[in-house]
C-alpha cells in the first residue's frame, strides 16, 4: 500500500516569494492534515480536512498561508508572501475519521526562506 | 481543551538498558493517546495508541506504554534499548477532534 507522498522534499525561496507544497494522502483516507514542525519542536496543526471541507483551520495564518483539498482527495498548501520564521518542516498525514485512528504521515516537505 | 508534556527533550541511555519516555496529558474528556518514532529526515511513524481498552498498551520494536488516569500520564517503555532506537519520540492527545503533539523528547543509545 503506497503511503503519503509529498512533494517537494525541498525548497528554498528567497522571503516574499510564493511557495506550495502538494501531498497525497492514503486511499480511502477521509482526513488530511497539515502540520508545521519546526526544528526541536512538535508538530503543530495547521488545519484538517474532512473530504474537501476544511473543519479545523483556527492555527492557519490566513494572511498568508491557503490550503484546498479539491474533490477530497489531493490537496495543497500555499504561503505567499513567504517569510523567513516560515522556514520550517510542512508534514501531511491523513486517517480515517475518528479521534482514534492512527494518523499516517508523510516524509514532509523542508522548506528554507532566505 | 487537551495538551501533552514530555518531560525531558533529551534522555540518553546505554545500550541493553531500560528506556522511559515521560508523557502527561491534560484532557477534559477521556482522550485517546498515542506514541510516534520520528527518524532523522523521515515521517512520523506509530509505535502504540491507547483508546480505552487495556490500560497496557503494546507496540511495535518492543515499546510499550502504559495508561494512568490517576496521574494523567502515558509514560513509554522498553526493556532493553537498541541503537535503532535512537530518534525523536513524540506523545500525542486526541479528544474532540483536537490533536497535539507533544514537543517530543531525544533519545541517544550509547553503545
Amino acid at each position: 500500500e503506497a503511503g503519503v507522498v509529498q512533494s517537494p522534499r525541498y525548497k528554498i525561496i528567497e522571503k516574499k516569494q510564493p511557495v506550495a507544497f502538494w501531498c497525497n494522502p492514503i486511499s480511502g483516507h477521509n482526513t488530511l492534515y497539515w502540520y508545521r514542525q519546526n526544528l526541536g519542536q512538535g508538530p503543530e496543526l495547521l488545519i484538517r480536512y474532512e473530504n474537501e471541507e476544511a473543519v479545523d483551520d483556527s492555527q492557519l495564518p490566513k494572511d498568508r498561508f491557503s490550503a484546498e483539498r479539491l474533490k477530497g482527495v489531493d490537496s495543497t498548501l500555499k504561503i505567499q508572501p513567504a517569510e523567513l520564521g516560515d522556514s520550517a518542516v510542512y508534514l501531511c498525514a491523513s486517517s480515517l475519521s475518528g479521534d482514534y485512528n492512527e494518523q499516517f504521515f508523510g516524509p514532509g516537505t523542508r522548506l528554507t526562506v532566505l | 481543551a487537551q495538551s501533552v508534556t514530555q518531560l525531558g527533550s533529551h534522555v540518553s541511555v546505554s545500550e541493553g538498558a531500560l528506556v522511559l519516555l515521560r508523557c502527561n496529558y491534560s484532557s477534559s474528556v477521556p482522550p485517546y493517546l498515542f506514541w510516534y518514532v520520528q527518524y532523522p529526515n523521515k515521517g512520523l511513524q506509530l509505535l502504540l495508541k491507547y483508546t480505552s481498552a487495556a490500560t497496557l498498551v503494546k507496540g511495535i520494536n518492543g515499546f510499550e506504554a502504559e495508561f494512568k488516569k490517576s496521574e494523567t500520564s502515558f509514560h513509554l517503555t522498553k526493556p532493553s534499548a537498541h541503537m535503532s532506537d535512537a530518534a525523536e519520540y513524540f506523545c500525542a492527545v486526541s479528544a474532540r477532534n483536537q490533536f497535539y503533539f507533544g514537543t517530543g523528547t531525544s533519545l541517544t543509545v550509547i553503545p
